[in-house]
């Protein structure tokens, strides 16, 4: 299983919801990522999970809160959102180190696509 | 400043053309990584190579070649005999060599490939 699943599909807040994306991986993989998309602009990471444990924030406003519950799951937890942060949300995986001396590839999920009202 | 530049923002060929993808990258590390990833329009990114900077030899896979000079700061991909399931964006990317910030993936701004039957 090589797959990245990534729920909802589609998702439509208002300014003041909260409401969560869910990321999930069956590979065995102990670093889980969030990158945003904007459209037709490169992925931008946003934090970096390691062995369950936060790596790095990209100085990601607060009203975007990661967290790790176990090695196989990602959530993103939305609160306060603002229309410039709608986009595609990407969650990828990878194992952790180097592999003939080359970082592991990252698998990608398909998105979340998120329009705030 | 690490930097990757895909100067060519769209292209379209006809089906069975060759098509080359240009990548030229800045970085004053001696030892990084370079990657592409195709994103078709389901958005997942796709990963299809990785490279590290001591390792200029070409590769073929099927129909897909990759060309590392380092002299030039350039890794271009070229698709022979292109065919429509090629329509995609493309991305070129550089991760830096230290284990504190090799996950910190700077992607390219994509060249978005369409080919036409």
């Amino acid at each position: 299983d090589t797959e990245v699943t990534q729920t909802p599909k589609h998702l439509v807040m208002g300014m003041t919801n909260k409401k969560s994306l869910k990321c999930e991986q069956h590979m065995g993989h102990r670093a889980m990522y969030w990158y945003k998309q904007k459209a037709k602009k490169p992925p931008e990471l946003m934090f970096v999970y390691s062995y369950e444990k936060l790596s790095i924030n990209e100085s990601v406003p607060s009203r975007f809160s990661p967290e790790c519950p176990n090695s196989s799951l990602l959530n993103l937890h939305l609160h306060a959102l603002q229309p410039e942060d709608s986009a595609l949300y990407l969650c990828a995986s990878s194992q952790e180190g180097l592999a003939g001396g080359l970082p592991y590839e990252q698998y990608f999920g398909p998105g979340t696509r998120l329009t705030v009202t | 400043a690490q930097k990757v530049t895909q100067a060519q923002t769209e292209i379209s060929v006809v089906e069975k053309e060759d098509v080359t993808l240009d990548c030229v990258y800045e970085t004053r590390d001696t030892t990084y990584y370079l990657f592409w990833y195709k994103q078709p329009p389901s958005g997942e990114l796709v990963f299809l190579i990785r490279r590290n900077s001591f390792d200029e030899q070409n590769e073929i896979s099927g129909r897909y070649s990759w060309n590392f000079q380092k002299s030039t700061s350039s890794f271009n991909f070229t698709i022979t005999a292109s065919q429509v399931v090629d329509s995609a964006v493309y991305f070129c990317a550089l991760r830096p060599w230290m284990k504190t910030s090799y996950d910190k993936v700077i992607f390219g701004p994509g060249t978005s490939l369409s080919v036409i039957p």
